[in-house]
């Protein structure tokens, strides 16, 4: 089946290090799969931080990075220089058009040091 | 303002009691989800709705059920809660394979 495999958390990072948090995926039912990371902090529910629908396309957002790579089947976020306002769960996910359901990994908890 | 609200937040509940988890979204969406979310675990789909009175099971589907009346409201049943349904339940709403919009979840404990 489709499956999200990312980094176990805890994660601890010192404010201004660069971050990576490791994403592979199996889409055996989807032909085309869209990537997205999410990212839930404290109190708050789930909220896209970027997408990428298309192989070997880059996305970014808020200082954060991923590439599509359908290789490896891989979608790593990375950031340059973390902030203490970065600590958060987040999820890499893959979906599908049509209404395909979306498939979340079990999330990566960062705890960013000040 | 784009958002999926989701009643109540917390909820303590005897074993063996029913629980109603409301859901509702302002996008008119056609597609919601009910997640539950445990540690270590990630985000299990339990039910997805393609609309009213269109629903299906997701991966975890027992012990749970649904209803979608309006295309704003989806609805999660625990027909005689169990405690190992105690977990933090999240409702969402997506316009086919769009972004998924979340609720801010219920935190559910059964005793």
């Amino acid at each position: 089946g489709d499956s999200v495999t990312q980094t176990e958390g805890p994660v601890t990072v010192s404010e201004s290090e660069s971050l990576i948090i490791n994403c592979t995926y199996s889409a055996t039912s989807i032909a085309y799969p869209n990537l997205f990371w999410y990212v839930r902090y404290p109190g708050e529910g789930l909220q896209l931080l970027l997408k990428v629908i298309t192989a070997g396309q880059k996305g970014s957002s808020r200082g954060f990075e991923a590439t599509y790579n359908k290789e490896t089947t891989s979608f790593h976020l990375q950031k340059a220089s973390v902030q203490e306002s970065d600590s958060a769960v987040y999820y890499c996910a893959l979906g599908g058009t049509g209404g395909y359901k979306v498939v979340f990994g079990s999330g990566t908890r960062l705890l960013v040091s000040p | 303002d784009m958002k999926v609200t989701q009643m109540p937040r917390y909820l303590i509940k005897r074993m063996g009691e029913n629980v109603l988890l409301e859901c509702g979204q302002d996008m008119s969406h056609e597609t919601m989800y009910w997640y539950r979310q445990d540690p270590g675990l990630g985000l299990q789909l339990i039910y997805i709705s393609y609309d009213v009175d269109s629903n299906s099971e997701g991966d975890i589907p027992k012990g749970y059920r649904v209803s979608r009346k309006k295309r704003e409201h989806f609805s999660l049943i625990l027909d005689s809660a169990k405690t190992n349904q105690t977990s933090v339940y999240f409702c969402a709403s997506s316009r086919q394979d769009t972004e998924v919009f979340f609720g801010k979840g219920t935190r559910l404990t059964v005793v």
